[in-house]
């Protein structure tokens, strides 16, 4: 039973353009969601998040949207480049004080 | 300020065996979860520790035990390995008060049962 849902195994962008990477979640519990980011050989690292009393949070050019009437968020990279490219992890938590939820990631490769 | 170090980077074992991963803590953070990433899946809670106490534990068996030390370092124990135990353990540390929120985490071991 997956909570966190990333239904785009892998993305492909060029460079300059928009990414959108999608996450999907079915815990109404859930209020807390950030996103990290995986280069091969790394850890994960923290690169944005957002909690339910906002609709959106930009952090230069990253911006997370949240949808909760449709359990639904969003991550848009903004111009995409090459450095960006990494696999995406969405993760989710209940207020803060639950274990981090974390979706299957998305692949993403931004083509120069 | 150093991150999160994590030893060894690769292992391998046989079915059976018993395992033990470190991991050292980012300095000034005093809560340590493990996660267990298996192939093409996203990292999965294990447990996490504060103050060298359990502070809450995942969907898995009690062969999987863990310890923090006093420097806030920790252990991952995994006893009597199964095949399906073959994953990338990462480590992540979290400053006081967002244990659950923000984590650092490390590289990884690179865990292979045969």
């Amino acid at each position: 039973d997956q909570q966190v849902k990333q239904n785009s195994p892998s993305l492909s962008v060029q460079e300059g353009r928009i990414s959108i990477l999608n996450c999907d979640y079915t815990n109404s519990m859930f209020d807390y969601f950030l996103w990290y980011k995986k280069y091969p050989a790394e850890g994960p690292t923290f690169l944005i998040s957002i909690s339910s009393i906002k609709d959106k949070n930009e952090d230069g050019r990253f911006t997370v949207f949240l949808n909760k009437s449709a359990k639904h968020l969003s991550l848009h990279i903004v111009p995409s480049q090459p450095g960006d490219s990494a696999v995406y992890f969405c993760a989710a938590s209940e207020s803060g004080n639950t274990p981090l939820v974390f979706g299957k990631g998305t692949r993403l490769s931004v083509i120069a | 300020e150093t991150g999160v170090t994590q030893s060894p980077t690769h292992l391998i074992k046989t079915r059976g065996q018993q395992v033990t991963l470190r991991c050292s803590s980012q300095s000034g953070h005093n809560t340590v979860s493990w996660y267990q990433q298996a192939l093409g899946q996203g990292p999965q809670f294990i447990f996490q520790y504060y103050r060298e106490e359990e502070n809450g534990r995942g969907n898995f068996p009690p062969r999987f035990s863990g310890l923090q030390f006093p420097n806030y370092s920790s252990e991952l124990n995994v006893n009597a390995l199964e095949l399906d135990d073959s994953a990338l353990y990462l480590c992540a540390s979290s400053l006081p008060g967002q244990g659950w929120e923000k984590l650092f985490f490390g590289s990884g071991t690179q865990l292979s049962v045969l």
